[in-house]
């Protein structure tokens, strides 16, 4: 089944530290993945897709096939990074998504 | 454009009555989704339509629940005789062919 697992429901960093936000899938093809990020009342919004292979923000995300990983990454953490972020698949030959249930980043002063 | 609008915000409604949310997407995208979010859980599929077809249902879907886009334009989400476990927040996104979601800003349904 696909499934798409983001172990830590709230992580705290002080600013000026390094980020990582984990997303681990299941997937037995070739997924492609997304990061969306949900900013205090606001809509979840795109953050990145895997195969723009971009910098958002100061984030990145590289996919990982072998360890079946998404991590989004940070080098200096801002406090306006703190947000909810999701990871989220979808798997060829359809549009819907499976997210997982999403890790609340806490950027501290 | 402003986006993906989604009337109602919230609506509050009694256990056994029928609810209606609409979409309207953003007007190039020919994709539209709904989903279902619950507290501490990420959004959940329910369905998506490619211009006015519906191609894709989820099981989470049940027969109380229908979904329409007819013309392919906007979209209505009906809710029959509703019961508690509906409570969510319901989200709706679009999308071009081979392009990521735009969301919503959902309408958050509460059953008393």
């Amino acid at each position: 089944a696909q499934r798409v697992t983001q172990p830590e429901k709230l992580l705290s960093v002080f600013k000026g530290a390094p980020v990582e936000l984990k997303c681990n899938y299941s997937y037995s093809g070739s997924p492609e993945l997304f990061w969306y990020v949900q900013y205090s009342r606001q809509r979840l919004q795109l953050l990145l897709r895997h195969i723009s292979r971009e910098s958002i923000k100061g984030f990145t995300a590289d996919l990982n096939k072998g360890e079946t990983s998404f991590h989004l990454k940070k080098p200096f953490a801002q406090e306006e990074d703190s947000a909810m972020y999701y990871c989220a698949l979808r798997s060829l030959g359809t549009y819907k998504y499976i997210f997982g249930t999403g890790t609340r980043l806490k950027v501290l002063a | 454009d402003t986006g993906v609008s989604q009337d109602p915000r919230h609506k509050i409604t009694k256990r056994g009555q029928n609810v209606t949310f609409r979409c309207d997407p953003i007007s190039e995208h020919n994709r539209l989704y709904w989903y279902r979010q619950t507290l501490g859980q990420g959004p959940e599929f329910l369905t998506y339509f490619q211009n006015e077809a519906q191609l894709e249902k989820s099981r989470l879907l049940s027969d109380r629940f229908s979904a329409e886009r007819p013309k392919g334009s906007f979209s209505t989400l009906e809710i029959q005789r509703t019961e508690q476990g509906d409570s969510a927040m319901y989200l709706c996104a679009s999308s071009p062919a081979g392009g990521g979601y735009t969301f919503g800003s959902g309408t958050r349904l509460t059953v008393v």
